[in-house]
């Protein structure tokens, strides 16, 4: 199994609502990102987790709540997000967040629409 | 301050070679890598430079040069399918820092 998944695909929430992001991988990669990347732009690194630790919070608002129950799964809990949020939500993996090449494997991503 | 630029938009010819530049200033240098987004999905990893020199692989080359802050990609025999977004990222510590992408489009 060499693959990223992430649910939903596609997301439309109001400001008021709760939602979660999932991620998933099993290729025993022990570093997880959450990126964020608006239409025409580069993905923007959000959040690192390294060994199920949270490494990097790149100063995200605490609207976004990032979790790693166990190596394998990322979630995102999202609450009272504001339209400007809107934007497709990356999850990467990678071996270790250092170190050799390490490069990051990247899910499908979550397109994220708020009203 | 972090600073990756490359060329916003390229065009080029189906069959022909086409070089894409990236120049970098951070603060930090764990190496650099070339990733290919189509419109849509997600970003895919294309290469990976941290020694200076030219790594082949493929229709696909990259080149580093660290004291001059500069790497290319070079598509050689080019298909309408590298059609896509192509981006130069850094890795400062453990963090990708990603430039804005260049578009390629490849007309027959």
């Amino acid at each position: 199994d060499t693959e990223v998944t992430q649910t939903p695909k596609h997301l439309v929430m109001g400001m008021t609502n709760k939602k979660s992001l999932k991620c998933e991988q099993h290729m025993g990669h022990r570093a997880m990102y959450w990126y964020k990347q608006k239409a025409k732009k580069p993905p923007e690194l959000m959040f690192v987790y390294s060994y199920e630790k949270l490494s990097i919070n790149e100063s995200v608002p605490s609207r976004f709540s990032p979790e790693c129950p166990n190596s394998s799964l990322l979630n995102l809990h999202l609450h009272a997000l504001q339209p400007e949020d809107s934007a497709l939500y990356l999850c990467a993996s990678s071996l270790r967040d250092s170190g050799g090449i390490n490069e990051q494997f990247f899910g499908p991503g979550t397109r994220l629409t708020v009203l | 301050g972090q600073n990756i630029d490359q060329p916003t938009e390229m065009t080029a010819t189906e069959g022909a070679i086409v070089q894409i530049n990236c120049t970098y200033q951070t603060s930090g240098f764990n190496g650099l890598f070339w990733y290919q987004q189509h419109a849509g999905e997600a970003p895919t990893f294309l290469s990976y430079n941290v020694l200076d020199g030219l790594e082949e692989k493929g229709r696909f080359s990259s080149f580093l040069s660290r004291s001059k802050g500069y790497s290319y990609l070079l598509l050689k025999e080019l298909q309408m399918k590298d059609s896509a977004s192509y981006l130069c990222a850094v890795r400062d510590d453990n963090k990708l820092i990603f430039g804005a992408g260049t578009r390629l489009a490849v007309h027959p």
